[in-house]
Parts: structure tokens; sequence; C-alpha cells
């Protein structure tokens, strides 16, 4: 049963066109995550949405935004492609207990978006 | 979150245990040990975490050594749908609700028939 769906699975774009992907989760979740990754390097964290609240890591750059417009959908919207922006795109999601203790990752499969 | 350190490549013969090291030696107390693995253009796959006991499951064993500053994957008999990347990472847990989940480079591991 798929839990963390990531669509498309293959996303091309223009160069500068603005491009959106998107995640959904059925683990009812309540952190959502979005990572990069780009050819033979580790996923590299860009935000995450804990509930509502968004969390931008200090590094990810203007030109990536995000939306989680209710608990089971999260968007990733690239606003102007660049060429160094191709890669695979994560999405995962994790569970802070009532004790605050967050709970395990699971992650997608990934979309892998190619800049033309 | 601590750092780890892992070999950049392994290889193992099908059907063979696969023993895959992580250094860990600036662990702290309240930090747990996590596995997960990379098949190619696949997303990370969570396989098994622990505090300071050896864990198992259906997928893999955890060793984690006495004073925590290095662990072991233990994958019990290989199979070619093995190969992958696998990364060790250490996360602190906190009440604070975010947990940033750190990849370091991981061991990519290749299954020899």
């Amino acid at each position: 049963d798929a839990m963390v769906i990531q669509n498309p699975r293959y996303q091309v774009t223009q160069f500068g066109k603005p491009v959106t992907l998107s995640c959904s989760q059925t683990l009812n979740h309540n952190v959502m995550y979005w990572y990069q990754q780009k050819s033979s390097q580790a996923p590299k964290l860009l935000f995450h949405y804990y509930d509502k609240d968004f969390n931008n890591e200090a590094d990810t750059p203007d030109n990536f935004q995000s939306r989680r417009p209710n608990t089971s959908f999260c968007f990733l919207d690239i606003r102007s492609p660049g060429l160094g922006d191709a890669a695979m795109y994560l999405c995962a999601t994790s569970r802070v207990g009532l004790a605050g203790v967050q709970e395990t990752q699971y992650f997608g499969p990934g979309t892998r978006l190619l800049v033309l | 979150d601590a750092k780890t350190t892992q070999p950049p490549s392994m290889d193992c013969a099908e059907g063979r245990a696969a023993n895959l090291p992580c250094n860990h030696s600036t662990i702290s107390g309240n930090e747990y040990v996590y596995w997960y693995r990379q098949i190619h253009s696949q997303g990370p796959q969570y396989i098994i975490h622990g505090l300071k006991n050896n864990e198992t499951n259906e997928m893999a064993s955890l060793i984690i050594t006495e004073d925590r500053k290095s662990s072991t994957l233990i994958l019990p008999h290989a199979t070619l749908r093995d190969t992958a990347v696998y990364y060790c990472i250490v996360r602190a847990l906190n009440s604070g609700g975010y947990q940033k989940v750190t990849f370091g480079t991981g061991t990519k591991l290749q299954v020899i028939p």
C-alpha cells in the first residue's frame, strides 16, 4: 500500500517556466518534508511543514516555495527553474507524538525533474 | 546531529552476510542510530533504528557497540535486490517537534552474483 505518493515520477519543464511537484500521504503524519537530491549526492533538506507551520532551511533558495493545503497534501513550487535545479525531489513524512518526539521518516519514490 | 562516517563502497557475494559499518564517535546520549537505504532512482527506504541495544527486524540487524560510537548493519543473506546506497544517520530526539535528518555520503553496497 502506497503511503507517501509523489506525482509525477518524472517531470520535464523549460528553463524559467514555473513547475509544481506534488506529494500526498495516507499516514496522517503531521510533518511533511521536501528534499532535493542531485546526481550522486545525498538528499538535502529544503524545508518542512509541522502541521501548518512552514520551516525553511537557511540555505534554501527563494526560488523554492511550498504549500500545504491540508494534512495529506504538500506541494513544491519552483518559480523559475534553472538548469541547476534538475534533480530528484523527495517528499517525506513523519509523526510527532504526544510527547513531542518525532518518529521515523518515510519517503516517497521521488520526482525526477528535468529542466530543458 | 552527530556526523557519521561510512566506507564509500563495499562488495558482498550473493547469499552471504553484508556487514556495513558506521562510525559515530560524537553521538550524544539521546541520539538514535538510523539506517536507510536507497535503491537506484527510488526514495530512501527505512531499514532499522536503535538507541543502545541491538535490534533485529525482518530486513536486518543492527549492532551498536557498548560505547555507542559505532554500529554495524547486518543483512544476513544479501540478494541482488539489496544493491543500494546505505545511509547511517544519527538523530536527536527532542520535544520541539522538528528533527532534521542529515544524510551523509553513505555506503554503496554492490551485491555480486
